[in-house]
């Protein structure tokens, strides 16, 4: 069943603005995953934070995760038409099970 | 290096019908994950294998889905009487480190549907 959930569903914002999307789950949690996705097809991996960090930036991404209150939020900086995509937060539970448990996806419109 | 590789692009079949969609993992990785991934929904776990093992499957919906990997590198995801209820796109994945730091790598998928 679906684990994470993405807010807002759908966003769309000018070229140059910042996106942030977020995402909350129920869990305890090894790790948070950000994967972007085109046209429903393959998901590419963004970034991965550990349940013991609080921030990590990669190029314009940056993610935050506050694991009291089991959310994160990803932030896309000066945002580019070729950003438009679906993004989806994916959690890596704590025990044995090794599969990712991932929300419904902000589909993002990045408008020239 | 390639990336994991998954055929056939997509597959159109008619209900009652068996089918069969390949994965190519990352050479070298030794854990290799199928989900499904439904129109506007994001993608669901269905198996993971660690090896040639079936490490576990308890996301297949039903004994209508089977999934082998026999040498511990291509898997096979096989469905068989197909409903119109299992069309979506499949993705495989894989990865080689297991743990807190754990990256799964996706293929393009294949999309499934059923008339």
């Amino acid at each position: 069943s679906q684990q994470g959930e993405e807010d807002p569903q759908a966003l769309s914002i000018q070229e140059g603005e910042n996106a942030t999307m977020n995402c909350s789950y129920k869990t305890s949690i090894n790790n948070l995953q950000w994967y972007r996705q085109n046209s429903g097809r393959g998901l590419v991996h963004l970034i991965l934070i550990r349940s013991n960090e609080r921030e990590k930036h990669s190029g314009r991404l940056r993610v935050t995760l506050d694991t009291s209150k089991k959310s994160s939020s990803l932030l896309i900086t000066a945002s580019r038409a070729a950003d438009t995509a679906s993004y989806f937060c994916a959690v890596l539970r704590t025990g044995s099970a090794r599969q990712l448990t991932f929300g419904s996806g902000t589909q993002l419109t990045v408008l020239p | 290096g390639a990336g994991v590789s998954q055929t056939p692009s997509n597959k159109v079949t008619e209900k009652g019908k068996y089918v069969e969609l390949r994965c190519d993992p990352i050479s070298g990785h030794t854990a290799l994950y199928w989900y499904r991934q439904s129109l506007g929904q994001g993608p669901e776990f269905l198996i993971y294998f660690q090896g040639t093992g079936a490490a576990d499957d308890s996301g297949l919906p039903n004994d209508r889905f089977f999934a082998v990997r026999p040498e511990g590198s291509v898997s096979t995801l096989k469905i068989q009487r197909t409903e119109r209820g299992d069309s979506a796109v499949y993705l495989c994945a894989s990865s080689s480190y297991g743990g807190a730091r754990e990256t799964q790598y996706f293929g393009p998928g294949t999309r499934l549907l059923v008339l």
